[in-house]
């Protein structure tokens, strides 16, 4: 079954820092896709970015890039030098392309604070 | 181009009441998806609707229903609600699997903030 893990609840970073979010998930279909959002205290999600399983790449938009690794399934969000706006929730998600049956599900997210 | 559009923003009810909510998707966007977002639980799944038609569904009881009409557009009701149906409940769209762009990225709408009292 479709399973996406954010062990971390909370993390801090000092502005202009980089820092790692991790995610781990787990499904048995061979085609999936894996997306990051961010939500700030306003409540939209917001799409970052995202990770098709057969890309041979590491995705990047802006200063945001995904670390795939897919032996390890885990696909940790990096965000280089971080900024006060980047404050947020952040939510890694999955949809399986051949058994999700069109759904993506999300992990529990991790809070980001960034500290000036 | 307009977001994804959800009414009402906010409600108040109380218990076993019932509750509609209205999502108008991003146009050109055939896919509405439907979720529940508590502290506890996070985000969880309700379903998801293509042309008029429930693909998938979450773990919830029957009491969460919904249904999407011709123009894509999207309702969904809880009926006989419970204190713990208390939530944001958040409708996203996307563009239809098998399009040109299909990373199935969802684009979300404000939400709608229900409280049972």
């Amino acid at each position: 079954a479709q399973k996406i893990t954010q062990t971390q609840p909370g993390m801090f970073v000092q502005e202009k820092e980089a820092v790692t979010l991790d995610c781990t998930y787990d499904t048995s279909d061979p085609s999936y896709g894996l997306f990051w959002y961010k939500q700030p205290s306003s409540g939209e999600m917001i799409f970052l970015i995202y990770q098709g399983s057969y890309d041979q790449q590491n995705a990047t938009e802006g200063r945001y890039s995904l670390n795939f690794q897919k032996a390890r399934k885990s696909a940790n969000l990096v965000i280089s030098a971080s900024q006060l706006g980047d404050s947020a929730m952040y939510f890694c998600a999955m949809r399986e392309v051949n058994t999700g049956g069109f759904k993506t599900i999300f992990g529990a997210g991790t809070r980001l604070f960034v500290k000036a | 181009k307009a977001g994804v559009t959800q009414t009402p923003r906010y409600l108040i009810k109380t218990r076993g009441q019932q509750v509609t909510l209205s999502c108008s998707p991003i146009s050109g966007h055939r896919s509405v998806s439907w979720y529940q977002q508590t502290p506890g639980q996070g985000l969880q799944f309700l379903f998801e609707y293509f042309s008029e038609t429930q693909r998938n569904k979450g773990n919830f009881p029957g009491r969460f229903s919904g249904r999407q009409f011709s123009n894509s557009r999207s309702e969904m009701n809880v009926s006989t609600l419970e204190l713990g149906d208390s939530a944001l409940y958040l409708c996203a769209s996307s563009l239809a699997f098998g399009t040109s762009e299909q990373t199935g990225e969802l684009f979300f709408g404000e939400g709608s903030r229900l409280t049972v009292l």
